[in-house]
């Protein structure tokens, strides 16, 4: 059964740093991993989309890592703001399978 | 743009009560989701329709169901609500075809007393 896991569940950084918030599943039989963002109470907004065949995905100073192998994917935000304090959430499609599977989120907190 | 809106964004409710979630997209997608999250559990899967009066139960359907009578607008049903399905309620949509980007609603936050 696929588990996807989110370490650390909150993290806290000033602005301008550049940070790494990590995803892992337990089975690689994946089809694709998405990284989402979510602003309290709100809904989810898709930021990038990595399919199983590639490695990488980059949108401004969003860039989203694959490595299947290992279970493993980062999404690497380059220059924190405070506009993107946010929970930020992973989930995996499984080959095969119509059902994604969210990880519980990293709570992101930028401080000006 | 895509857009899932639904149709409530806070509701309380008493025990007992049926409750209805109402969720409608204006792109022509083919797959519509209902998800439940609750704090350090994530999003879980309570039904999935793929295709009018189509359903599949997610992972967690009990005290649920779900109608889908035209492709843009996919309703969740509590029957008999409890306070234990107090949560925040998230719809989401998808094209035909596997794989795609899942479009989210902004949520209903449900308080069964």
């Amino acid at each position: 059964k696929q588990e996807v896991t989110q370490i650390p569940a909150a993290l806290s950084v000033p602005e301008g740093e550049n940070l790494v918030l990590n995803c892992s599943f337990t089975d690689s039989a994946i089809y694709n991993l998405q990284w989402f963002r979510q602003d309290p109470g709100k809904g989810l907004t898709s930021l990038l989309l990595i399919q199983s065949s590639q490695r990488e995905q980059t949108s401004g100073r969003l860039n989203a890592s694959l490595d299947k192998s290992s279970g493993r994917s980062t999404l690497y935000i380059a220059a924190s703001q405070p506009g993107d304090s946010a929970t930020y959430l992973c989930a995996v499609l499984n080959t095969g399978g119509f059902k994604t599977i969210f990880g519980a989120g990293t709570r992101l907190f930028v401080k000006a | 743009d895509v857009k899932v809106t639904q149709s409530s964004r806070y509701l309380v409710k008493r025990t007992g009560e049926k409750v209805f979630l109402e969720c409608v997209q204006d792109m022509d997608h083919e797959n519509m989701f209902w998800y439940r999250q609750d704090p350090g559990l994530g999003l879980r899967l309570i039904y999935f329709s793929y295709d009018v009066k189509m359903k599949e139960k997610g992972d967690i359907p009990e005290g649920y169901s779900v109608s889908r009578e035209k492709k843009e607008r996919f309703s969740l049903i509590l029957e008999s609500a409890s306070t234990n399905q107090t949560s925040m309620y998230l719809c989401a949509s998808t094209p035909f075809g596997t794989g795609k980007t899942q479009y989210f609603g902004p949520g209903t936050r449900l308080l069964v007393l």
